[in-house]
């Protein structure tokens, strides 16, 4: 079956632009993470949505992030005027249930790039 | 606090040589979940084993075993007999399943493993 897609694969913007990443989850999986991975490191958290509400919004940097699932499949991850540090790839993974028990599956990620 | 601490950051091994990847993990609660991921080079993360902080048997797939030791806060990775496509960022994660916490993982730093023929 098809696996977490993202789009764009690669996104180039100038500094202070507005962006949107989107996610689609695999089907039938209720619980959507966005991380975030800079070059040589791990994956640092987001956002986790369990259906359409954000339970867990702890790991967004700043009120320039926001995250929404309006109808518990895909996700859009906005960033407003983007800085030169929010240049990363953005990771989206999903499972079939929230909680720590379960595996998540990624996507390829979206590469961003602030000029 | 919780953190995972992938202390090796490369490694270089020659094809069909053993390798062990050293994950140690902190973390104040009794209920938690262990999780290695490989990163090829294309950049997809690709889930390898989940261990639940229950249970400490080792376990093996293929060349692939786990050395899960709650004693040492360890949970290792070896993989015998590497071969090239071995080649990749491996990452060592740790979960928890309390409060606000629902789910996010907490990664290492990885450790890039290459394999040369």
């Amino acid at each position: 079956g098809a696996g977490v897609s993202q789009t764009p694969s690669n996104k180039v913007t100038e500094k202070g632009k507005y962006v949107e990443l989107r996610c689609d989850p695999i089907s039938g999986h209720t619980a959507l993470y966005w991380y975030r991975q800079s070059l040589g490191q791990g994956p640092e958290f987001l956002i986790y949505f369990q259906g359409t509400g954000a339970a867990d919004d702890s790991g967004l940097p700043n009120d320039r992030f926001f995250a929404v699932r309006p109808e518990g499949s895909v996700s859009t991850l906005k960033i407003q005027r983007t800085e030169r540090g929010d240049s990363a790839v953005y990771l989206c993974a999903s499972s079939f249930w929230g909680g720590g028990r379960n595996e998540q599956f990624f996507g390829p990620g979206t590469r961003l790039t602030v000029l | 606090a919780q953190k995972v601490t992938q202390a090796q950051t490369e490694i270089s091994v020659v094809e069909k040589e053993d390798v062990t990847l050293d994950c140690v993990y902190e973390t104040r609660d009794t209920t938690y979940y262990l999780f290695w991921y490989k990163q090829p080079p294309s950049g997809e993360l690709v889930f390898l084993i989940r261990r639940n902080s229950f249970d400490e048997q080792n376990e093996i797939s293929g060349r692939y075993s786990w050395n899960f030791q709650k004693s040492t806060s360890s949970f290792n990775f070896t993989i015998t007999a590497s071969q090239v496509v071995d080649s990749a960022v491996y990452f060592c994660a740790l979960n928890m399943n309390y409060g606000g916490s629902q789910g996010n993982l907490i990664f290492g730093k990885g450790t890039k493993l290459s394999v040369k023929p």
